[in-house]
């Protein structure tokens, strides 16, 4: 079973549109969390990162994500998206049990239509 | 520039060949790791390094051996190469350890690999 589960693998949006991607994990404990973007052709970039502390972390480029410790979620948020954002969107977990290892998500691919 | 660099970004291989994919850093990371990122299954984490000599299994470590003997370089080899190794693999480094290293992970740019 998937341990880092991305609802969506596809997500086909208009411009200013709203933005929500689905992140779930299936570990206890504690976890630090991430969002990456990967734009069409290039390497993973980090988006925002959650550690500890107000569980509602923004990111680069009007990106937010709300850690729900009780949902085992951290979903991904854009109020208005652009074009530019159409790219693949990768959750990330780290388990503070597992030292520095990230383990990824499947990934969504967001495709923003002008 | 600054970054982790990956070669080739390319590759088309013969089922049973071998062959090295490159990884180098030129930022002094102490950690480095492999990546491999299949269509709706992520990235998955087949080997890492916390130091030059030092190197440790991942998620799906069979059929890729690693080595770290140097900081910069953290080199992929596929010994018999096999179809389900058809990917897109990603080397990154990052800083330091534990909550260092977390802030800081690099990717490089991937390579394609295709075995036939």
């Amino acid at each position: 079973a998937q341990s880092v589960s991305q609802h969506n693998h596809h997500v086909i949006l208009s411009e200013a549109a709203s933005l929500e991607l689905g992140c779930n994990y299936s570990y206890g404990g504690t976890v630090n969390l991430f969002w990456y973007v990967q734009y069409p052709g290039q390497h993973l970039q980090l988006l925002l990162k959650y550690f500890s502390g107000d569980p509602l972390v923004k990111g680069i480029k009007g990106f937010e994500a709300e850690f729900i410790k009780s949902k085992f979620s951290f979903n991904l948020r854009k109020p208005s998206v652009q074009w530019s954002d159409t790219a693949e969107y990768f959750c990330a977990v780290n388990r503070k049990t597992s030292g520095s290892r990230l383990t990824f998500g499947e990934g969504t691919q967001l495709t923003v239509n002008p | 520039n600054a970054g982790v660099t990956q070669t080739p970004k390319f590759q088309v291989l013969k089922t049973g060949q071998s062959m090295t994919l490159q990884c180098a850093q030129d930022m002094n990371h102490e950690y480095m790791s492999w990546y491999r990122q299949d269509p709706g299954m992520g990235l998955r984490l087949i080997h890492y390094s916390v130091g030059a000599g030092i190197t440790d299994q991942g998620e799906v470590p069979n059929g890729y051996n690693v080595s770290r003997s140097t900081t910069e370089d953290f080199p992929l080899r596929l010994l018999s190469a096999a179809p389900s190794q058809t990917s897109v693999y990603f080397c990154a480094s990052s800083p330091g350890t534990g909550m260092r290293v977390l802030n800081g992970y690099t990717f490089g740019s991937g390579t394609r690999l295709t075995v036939v």
